[in-house]
């Protein structure tokens, strides 16, 4: 079945940089886009972007340009999302979150488990 | 960035109650709306997609609709499993936008 699996809490010092993996399971990895979706502690859902997981080209959401990058490893069926220049702002769940249907406008329908990131020094 | 207003931010009701939350869209955005259910610690989950479309397996006491800017989530005999936070996402336009949330809480 399908399934997204997240690389485990990171705890990070401010200005530290993180790579988070989202491994997947069940389907053709290069058939469904790959978004990520940050939740900070007690707050709410906000779309960071998305990636191609065909071509692997990203879109950014604006408030996720320059420290944030997304990429692939097909050969793996994992996406990642790096994150550098850490600050304490950064500290949040973030899910990987496949869309629903393959082309066009989409909602997500397999979330990952999510991964913590804790910045704190 | 189309703004979607979601509302109550928290409701308080009873097993067995109807409970309606709605959604706002700053501009219109036809039917892609969709709603998640969020559990503490959890991944949201897919309820509802194009307003209305109930994803496979969610219960039928389960309901959305609306169109343009206007939606509502409808759960017809809350159950104890459905105290939990509910989000309504636009995926009409770039960047998609969730509304701020409803914690649906037990009276």
């Amino acid at each position: 079945q399908v399934q997204l699996v997240q690389s485990g809490s990171e705890l990070q010092k401010p200005g530290a940089s993180v790579k988070l993996s989202c491994k997947a399971y069940g389907y053709t990895f290069t058939s469904y886009v790959m978004n990520w979706v940050r939740q900070a502690p007690g707050q709410g859902l906000e779309w960071m972007g998305w990636i191609n997981t065909n071509t692997g080209n990203p879109t950014y959401a604006q408030g996720f340009t320059g420290r944030f990058v997304f990429s692939l490893d097909t050969s793996v069926s994992t996406a990642y999302l790096q994150i550098s220049s850490l600050k304490a702002e950064d500290s949040a769940v973030y899910y990987c979150a496949r869309d629903y249907c393959t082309g066009g406008s989409c909602p997500f329908d397999y979330w990952g488990q999510g991964t913590l990131v804790t910045v704190s020094s | 960035a189309i703004r979607i207003t979601q509302s109550p931010s928290s409701l308080s009701a009873s097993t067995g109650d109807r409970v309606t939350i709605t959604c706002r869209a700053s501009q219109g955005i036809s039917s892609y709306l969709a709603w998640y259910q969020q559990k503490p610690g959890k991944a949201p989950n897919l309820l509802i997609y194009a307003a209305s479309t109930l994803q496979s397996g969610v219960p039928s006491r389960f309901s959305g609709s609306g169109s343009g800017t206007d939606f509502t989530l409808t759960i017809s005999r809350l159950q104890s499993e459905d105290f939990a936070t509910y989000y309504c996402q636009q995926y009409y336009s770039y960047p998609w936008t969730f509304g701020q949330g409803t914690k649906v809480e037990i009276k």
